[in-house]
């Protein structure tokens, strides 16, 4: 399978614990994109990687989440201390950026996605 | 601050129907527009991408059009099948920044 994959595929977790989920995109794509996304809602951006450098993250990433991507290749999602407000589908995205003029017609391809649930 | 409306939220029609989705956006200045499909419980599947100097893509049976002066784009689903039936997302991109604004989708049932 040479899709994006995402581990776990869910997490049940108690409020003030912990979580860290793994992303492992389209083996020669540069970019990285983190998504969550609420029940009956659009996904909604978290933070994106070019290469290892984090170059965009949204307000909703609050100093609980912090993500990585150390070596350019898959990416790491940690949210410490969660509250029950975090419970959502966490999904990773990948894509090539293969030139100036080709960025317009950059698709993201998603993964399946972590489902987080925080009693 | 853009803002992506998907009409209708849910949509049932009997298989063998044309249809069209709607997305609107309200801010102009997009680089792309994308629609997804979502199956429940699952990631989402790119079905086109229409760059904002073009005014439509086609797919098999999918089209969608793109007019960026009023914000509209729709998706057209020609002969629906059962196997159609998920949730279909547009998102937008802005210029000079990677953070795809997404709607909230049209839920899709295809009857048989």
């Amino acid at each position: 399978d040479t899709g994006v994959s995402q581990d776990p595929r869910h997490k049940i977790t108690k409020r003030g614990q912990n979580v860290t989920f793994r992303c492992d995109p389209i083996s020669e794509h540069n970019r990285l994109y983190w998504y969550r996304q609420t029940l009956g809602q659009g996904p909604e951006f978290l933070t994106y990687f070019q290469n290892e450098a984090q170059l965009e993250k949204s307000r909703l990433l609050s100093d609980r989440f912090s993500a990585e991507r150390p070596k350019g290749s898959f990416s790491t999602l940690e949210i410490q201390r969660t509250e029950q407000g975090d419970s959502a589908m966490y999904l990773c995205a990948s894509s090539l950026k293969a030139d100036r003029t080709g960025g317009s017609q950059e698709t993201q391809y998603f993964g399946p996605g972590t489902r987080l649930l925080v009693l | 601050k853009q803002e992506v409306t998907q009409i209708p939220a849910a949509l049932s029609v009997p298989e063998g129907e044309n249809l069209v989705l709607n997305c609107s956006f309200t801010d102009s200045a997009i680089y792309n527009l994308q629609w997804f499909r979502q199956d429940p419980g699952k990631g989402l599947t790119s079905l086109l991408l229409i760059q904002s100097s073009q005014r439509e893509q086609t797919s098999g049976r999918l089209n969608a059009s793109l007019d960026k002066s009023s914000g509209r784009s729709t998706l057209y689903i020609a002969a629906s099948q059962p196997g159609d039936s998920a949730t279909y997302l547009c998102a937008v991109r802005p210029p000079w920044h990677n953070d795809m604004r997404f709607g909230a989708g049209t839920r899709l049932t295809v009857k048989p």
